[in-house]
Formats: C-alpha cells, sequence, structure tokens
C-alpha cells in the first residue's frame, strides 16, 4: 500500500499568513493527489484535484502543487473560515489511502 | 443540487451484521462511481470500497475483503454497504461519496452515518 505521510499534523498561524502543508508518497504517484478540508462534525470537502487543479468553487487562496513523490497545499492567506483538518489522498494505486490529516488552528 | 443521504448505521455486537444505504439525488446516478469512506472516532479519512456505474467492478481495502459487499440499484439511485462479520474497528462514521467526472477524486460526500460495533 503506498503511504502517505501529512506534515505538520497540526500547525497554529495568523490571520493573513501563507500556510503551507506537505504530504509525502511513499512511492512515485505522478500528479494523482487529492486534497480535502473537513470542518468538526463535516463531511470532507474537495479542494484540490490532480495535485494542482481548483475545484470548481473553492476559494484562489487554495493552491496545490509537487508530482512524484512531494507535494504541497497552501493557504495563501489564512482566514479564520479555514480552520479545520487538511487530509491529501492519493488514487495512483489501489487501496486509496489518506494521509494522516493536518489540523490548522488560528492562533 | 447533488445530495447523498446515509441511512442505517446504528449499535451492533462483535459479529454482527448492518446494511448501509445512501440515497443520491440531483444527479445522473448511473452515471458515476461511487465509494464508502469511513472514519474512526477521532481518526483520519479510510476508503472502504467503490462500484463501478453498472455495479460489475467493485473494490475493496483488504481489512473487509470477504465481510463488506458494496452494491447498487440504480432504478433507485442507492448505493448499499452490505457489513457481516463486524468488528469493534470497524466502528465509524461511514461516508458515501460519489467519484468525480474527470478523475478519481471525491467531489461529493453524504453527511455520513455512524456505526458502532460494541458487545
Amino acid at each position: 500500500d503506498i503511504q502517505m505521510t501529512q506534515s505538520p499534523s497540526s500547525l497554529s498561524a495568523s490571520v493573513g499568513d501563507r500556510v503551507t502543508i506537505t504530504c509525502q508518497a511513499s512511492q512515485d504517484i505522478s500528479n494523482h493527489l487529492n486534497w480535502y478540508q473537513q470542518k468538526p462534525g463535516k463531511a470532507p470537502k474537495l479542494l484540490i484535484y490532480d495535485a494542482s487543479n481548483l475545484e470548481t468553487g473553492v476559494p484562489s487562496r487554495y493552491s496545490g502543487g509537487g508530482s512524484g513523490t512531494d507535494f504541497t497545499f497552501t493557504i495563501r492567506s489564512l482566514q479564520p473560515e479555514d480552520i479545520a483538518t487538511y487530509y491529501c489522498q492519493q488514487y495512483d494505486t489501489l487501496p486509496l489511502t489518506f494521509g494522516g490529516g493536518t489540523k490548522v488552528e488560528i492562533k | 443540487e447533488v445530495q447523498l443521504v446515509e441511512s442505517g448505521g446504528g449499535l451492533v455486537q462483535p459479529g454482527g451484521s448492518l446494511r448501509l444505504s445512501c440515497a443520491a439525488s440531483g444527479f445522473t446516478f448511473s452515471s458515476f462511481w461511487m465509494s464508502w469512506v469511513r472514519q474512526a472516532p477521532g481518526k483520519g479519512l479510510e476508503w472502504v470500497a467503490s462500484l463501478k456505474q453498472d455495479g460489475r467492478e467493485t473494490y475493496f481495502v483488504d481489512s473487509v475483503k470477504g465481510r463488506f459487499t458494496i452494491s447498487r440499484d440504480n432504478a433507485k439511485n442507492s448505493l448499499y454497504l452490505q457489513m457481516n462479520s463486524l468488528r469493534a474497528e470497524d466502528t465509524a462514521v461511514y461516508y458515501c461519496a460519489r467519484r468525480g467526472s474527470y478523475s478519481q477524486y471525491f467531489d461529493y460526500w453524504g453527511q455520513g452515518t455512524l456505526v458502532t460495533v460494541s458487545s
């Protein structure tokens, strides 16, 4: 199985800060990576697909990049509504696997 | 508006069975792969199973193979997960999710249904 390692597991930042989360795959997955946001008590929401494509309707302050084994997810200017846990997910090889999540809080 | 509504969760004893349902609306259900994803309390997301549009291809995570069955009724716009021989480690919120049109992402999710396996 492909292991997805996210870091950090949690972070605290100020409103307006640039926030970056990394996701490392245990083997080359090309650009077969998605990012989701999950707010407490809610279902996950798709933000980025195929590593760098912004899902329709998602604010442009979110972006993704990378390929192969190393990926990044960035919030350009952190807003209070961005408080959530973020997950990466690979779809290169079954079983589909998710990273452990990064909990983002406001300082 | 796309909607996915799960039902059927509850408390079940170890070794027991449960059938989850997901009612879909707002899109052409028969045109999309569908999946189940679960989340144990306080834990991360885990993909469980996926099913092709015509129901003829299924895929499962190893930990549920032989115990869970995924199926669909395109006439009723419904997805199902039959869970047998349940274990404590199957305790989770189970989400129904639609696979996107352009790539293998989950673009719509239900609100989830909680399954608790305990004596």
